[in-house]
C-alpha cells in the first residue's frame, strides 16, 4: 500500500526560529509532492510544492528540501511566526491512488 | 462562488438517521474528492470522481456510505444509519486534472448523538 509517513506528529516552536517538518515515501512512481496548511475550521489549502527532479525550492518563508535518494522530503519554516500555527499535510502524487497524504503535523509557534 | 462549497456546515444528528452532505465544486473542475478528517487527525480519503468516470470508491468505510455526483458538478455525500464514530468533519475538494492542486471547502461538521 502506497504510504507516506509524517513526523513528527506535533512541533512546538519559539517564535523566530526554524520548524522542520519531515516526510517520508516508498513509491518510486510519486511524481509531486504538495504540502497543505490547515487552520483551525478551514480547510486545508497549498502552501508549496516540489517535483523530484529538483532539490529545493523556497517561496518566502517556506523552503522544501527533497532528497531523491532517501525517498525523503521535508518543510522547513524559516523565522517562524505565531500566524504560522497550524496543522501541515505532506503529500505524494501517483500511481492508482492519486494523492496520497500523511497524517499531519500539529504546529505551534510561542510568542 | 469562486471556492468550494459545502453545506451544511454543520449538522447534529440522532444515531440511526441519515443524512446528506452536499459539495458545490468549483466550476469547470474535472475531479472532485471528499475526505474525513476526526478531530485533530489526518485526512482520511473516502471517494473520488474524475468527470464522466466510475467513482474510485476504495475509500469508502461500509455500504452506509454512498456518493453520487449529477451533471459533472454537485456531489452529494449520504450516510445512512449514522453512528457515533461517523462524527467527524467530512471535507470536499476539487481540482482542475487529477491530483493537481486540490481546492478543498471548509467541510461539513458532523455530529452524532
Amino acid at each position: 500500500q502506497q504510504q507516506v509517513k509524517q513526523s513528527p506528529q506535533s512541533l512546538i516552536v519559539q517564535k523566530g526560529g526554524i520548524s522542520i517538518i519531515n516526510c517520508a515515501y516508498e513509491n518510486t512512481a510519486f511524481d509531486y509532492f504538495p504540502w497543505y496548511q490547515q487552520f483551525p475550521g478551514k480547510g486545508p489549502a497549498l502552501l508549496i510544492a516540489i517535483r523530484p527532479d529538483v532539490s529545493e525550492k523556497k517561496e518566502g518563508r517556506f523552503t522544501i528540501s527533497f532528497n531523491k535518494s532517501a525517498k525523503q522530503f521535508s518543510l522547513h519554516i524559516m523565522d517562524s511566526q505565531p500566524g504560522d500555527s497550524a496543522t501541515y499535510f505532506c503529500a505524494a502524487r501517483g500511481g492508482a491512488d492519486g494523492l496520497t497524504f500523511g497524517k499531519g503535523t500539529h504546529l505551534i509557534i510561542q510568542p | 462562488g469562486a471556492g468550494v462549497s459545502q453545506s451544511p456546515s454543520n449538522k447534529v444528528t440522532e444515531k440511526g438517521k441519515d443524512v446528506e452532505l452536499r459539495c458545490d465544486p468549483i466550476s469547470g473542475h474535472t475531479a472532485l474528492y471528499w475526505y474525513r478528517q476526526s478531530l485533530g487527525q489526518g485526512l482520511e480519503f473516502l471517494i473520488y470522481f474524475q468527470g464522466n468516470s466510475a467513482p474510485d470508491k476504495s475509500g469508502l468505510p461500509s455500504d452506509r456510505f454512498s456518493a453520487e455526483r449529477t451533471g459533472g458538478s454537485v456531489s452529494t455525500l449520504t450516510i445512512q444509519r449514522t453512528q457515533q464514530e461517523d462524527s467527524a468533519v467530512y471535507l470536499c475538494a476539487s481540482s482542475l486534472v487529477r491530483a493537481g492542486e486540490l481546492f478543498f471547502g471548509e467541510g461539513s461538521r458532523l455530529t452524532v448523538l
